[in-house]
């Protein structure tokens, strides 16, 4: 069965700061990953994708995510954080049998200081 | 825009009450997901629907139940509600097999049983 981690319940970084947040997995086969962000009372939105190609990832608000088939990580960054950025951020994996259902993270909170 | 509506957005009802959350989704989608949430923490898959007449329980056991009579509308009911079911509630859909490339998410609904 996949599995996905996030090390991190939260994360703390100064506005104008690099900010990464962690992924890894696990699946069979090949991986389709995702990150999802969610504003408070909000429901998740996407932000980016990883289903094959370039290991370099670009999506939504100027964030990106590498993936990393060795490390079997998928880890989010941004070169440079706005308070605005403020968030819970959620990555998945999606299982690559018969029900493509997605499996997500635990959610790690950004926290970008002014 | 998110083309997944969940009503209502917010509900506060007493204990012993019947209630019924609302989800209908415009994009055709297959597959629909409910998720509970309790603020700022992981998601819990309660419920799923392959399509119309199937409904699945996840992995998270829950006291509501789901129909699934028509493709676009997914609505979540507790019989009696109770303040252990304060929580957030996600409503998501998706495509189904190889086009799946993530879940669309309602905006939720938080209820509040007192």
């Amino acid at each position: 069965a996949q599995s996905v981690a996030q090390p991190e319940d939260q994360v703390n970084v100064a506005e104008g700061n690099p900010l990464t947040v962690k992924c890894t997995y696990s699946v069979s086969g090949n991986p389709y990953l995702f990150w999802y962000v969610q504003y408070p009372n909000r429901g998740l939105q996407f932000l980016l994708k990883y289903i094959t190609g370039d290991n370099l990832v670009k999506g939504s608000y100027g964030f990106e995510a590498e993936f990393n088939k060795s490390q079997t990580s998928f880890h989010l960054k941004k070169p440079s954080a706005l308070v605005s950025d403020s968030a819970l951020y959620f990555c998945a994996v999606r299982d690559n049998g018969a029900g493509n259902m997605l499996t997500f993270g635990g959610g790690t909170r950004l926290m970008v200081k002014p | 825009e998110a083309d997944i509506y969940q009503t209502p957005r917010y509900l506060v009802i007493g204990t012993g009450k019947k209630i019924t959350l609302e989800c209908s989704q415009t994009m055709g989608h297959d597959k629909m997901y409910w998720y509970q949430q309790d603020p700022g923490m992981e998601l819990h898959l309660i419920h799923y629907s392959y399509g119309v007449n199937s409904t699945e329980k996840g992995d998270l056991s829950s006291e509501s139940t789901v129909s699934r009579i028509r493709t676009e509308h997914f609505p979540l009911t507790l019989e009696s509600a109770r303040p252990s079911h304060t929580s957030q509630y996600l409503c998501a859909s998706s495509e189904y097999g190889e086009n799946n490339y993530g879940y669309t998410f309602g905006s939720g609904t938080r209820l509040t049983v007192v």
